[in-house]
């Protein structure tokens, strides 16, 4: 079975600086993707990255990126230059296969003024 | 581009009723999938949607349903409701046919009296 784990329930920043979010999961597929998803207090869910497995080399967008660590199952996501619009809820998840995405439990993460 | 429309936004029922969740997907994605999100469980799948099949089912009682339609539009039926299903319902859709990437709707809020 997959699963997904996030240790983190809670992280604060202060703006400008850079925060690194962890995830770690858990699968027995060689094929799958990875994703953080961003879910701000409208509720919407929102896809910040996106990192295939097959990919060595590390997924960015703007100011996040993503450190793949494959054989470690590790997936951590960085965000630079934090700005207060980044706060919200972090959800790591992992898709293999059919469109079943498996979430971790989530950050929350606070940026301070 | 129209983005994932899920109706009603907010509904409250009593324990015993049934409920009907709708989704209208991006125009031209061909899956549509449904997860629960609540406090004490996290993001939970329900079913995903292809093309008017149901190719993945989630761990949940017969309860819960759903169908899709023709056009993709997807809606989602819970009976004999009880306070435990109090909870967010996320629609997402994807193009489907290997295109690993969901797109995520505002969701519906469902309180259980």
């Amino acid at each position: 079975a997959q699963t997904v784990t996030q240790s983190q329930p809670e992280m604060s920043v202060q703006e400008a600086e850079t925060v690194t979010l962890s995830c770690t999961y858990d699968t027995s597929e060689s094929d799958y993707y990875l994703f953080w998803y961003k879910q701000p207090p409208s509720r919407q869910m929102i896809l910040v990255i996106r990192q295939e497995a097959y990919k060595q080399q590390n997924a960015t967008e703007n100011r996040f990126s993503v450190n793949f660590q494959k054989a470690a199952k590790s997936f951590s996501l960085k965000i630079s230059d934090s700005q207060l619009g980044d706060a919200a809820m972090y959800f790591c998840a992992l898709i293999q296969g059919a469109q079943k995405l498996v979430f971790g439990q989530g950050t929350r993460l606070t940026i301070n003024p | 581009k129209a983005g994932v429309t899920q109706t009603p936004r907010y509904l409250i029922k009593t324990r015993g009723q049934q409920v009907t969740l709708s989704c209208s997907p991006i125009s031209g994605h061909r899956s549509v999938s449904w997860y629960q999100q609540t406090p004490g469980q996290g993001l939970q799948f329900l079913f995903e949607y292809f093309s008017e099949t149901q190719r993945n089912k989630g761990n949940f009682p017969g309860r819960f349903s759903g169908r899709q339609f023709s056009n993709s539009r997807s809606e989602m039926n819970v009976s004999t409701l009880e306070l435990g299903d109090s909870a967010l319902y996320l629609c997402a859709s994807s193009p489907g046919a290997g295109v690993r990437e969901l797109f995520f709707g505002e969701g519906s809020r469902l309180t259980v009296l």
